[in-house]
């Protein structure tokens, strides 16, 4: 089983739509969620990070499930500026450890 | 942003060539990564450096030799490469510490290397 599978989309959202994707992790111990976006031949860029049940800044919303292990992040209010690759990234490491990416989910915002 | 830097940003050598790749980070942090992202793939986790000392090497081949000689700097030494190394190679760090809210990981801008 993957570490972390989320759908690779692409999701088409016309503009100012909200969008919701979820990502499902094998790894019980995992304690920290990431969200990094990246953009097309960019790095990866956080966006957020959830160490309890979940977080939100501004427009983003994520929402942790444990029991089910999975987590999900919600986009309000899309702007054309959100087209991008989502990754969702589980840490169960100590400190200084690497971290395991996905394909992630790809986002196309319509105007 | 300035946080992570990285340089060259693009490069393109030949398969006898040899050449290093430097991360340099701003951020007081005491660990850092390379990862490799071919094309279309998922982000590879390649070595990892925590206080100067390699901590975690993911069965990297032998021609890609890392070099940490302080917790700013990173170099990624190239030699004998494949055309299949071709790739985007991205730097990251982090605090480096067991606290939570210390395991985010900040990227550079990466090298975009094609070895021709």
């Amino acid at each position: 089983r993957k570490e972390v599978e989320q759908d690779p989309g692409p999701f088409n959202v016309p503009e100012g739509a909200t969008v919701a994707f979820n990502c499902t992790y094998s790894n019980s111990a995992s304690q920290s969620f990431f969200w990094y976006r990246q953009d097309c031949r960019k790095e990866p860029k956080l966006l957020m990070s959830v160490y309890s049940s979940g977080n939100e800044d501004g427009r983003f919303t994520a929402q942790l499930n444990r029991a089910s292990q999975y987590i999900s992040l919600l986009i309000r209010d899309s702007k054309l500026s959100d087209s991008a690759t989502y990754l969702c990234v589980p840490y169960s490491g100590g400190g200084a450890d690497g971290l395991t990416f996905g394909k992630g989910t790809h986002l196309i915002i319509q105007p | 942003e300035t946080g992570v830097t990285q340089t060259p940003r693009h490069l393109v050598m030949g398969m006898t060539n040899k050449k290093s790749l430097k991360c340099e980070q701003h951020l007081g942090h005491n660990a850092m990564y390379w990862y490799k992202q071919s094309a279309k793939k998922p982000l590879e986790l390649m070595f990892v450096y925590n206080f100067k000392e390699q901590t975690e090497n993911n069965s990297v081949p032998s021609r890609f030799s890392p070099e940490c000689p302080n917790s700013s700097h990173l170099f990624l030494h190239l030699h004998t490469l494949q055309p299949e190394d071709s790739a985007l190679y991205l730097c990251a760090s982090s605090q480096g510490s067991a606290a939570q809210g210390s395991y985010e990981q900040y990227f550079g801008p990466g090298t975009r290397l094609t070895v021709t």
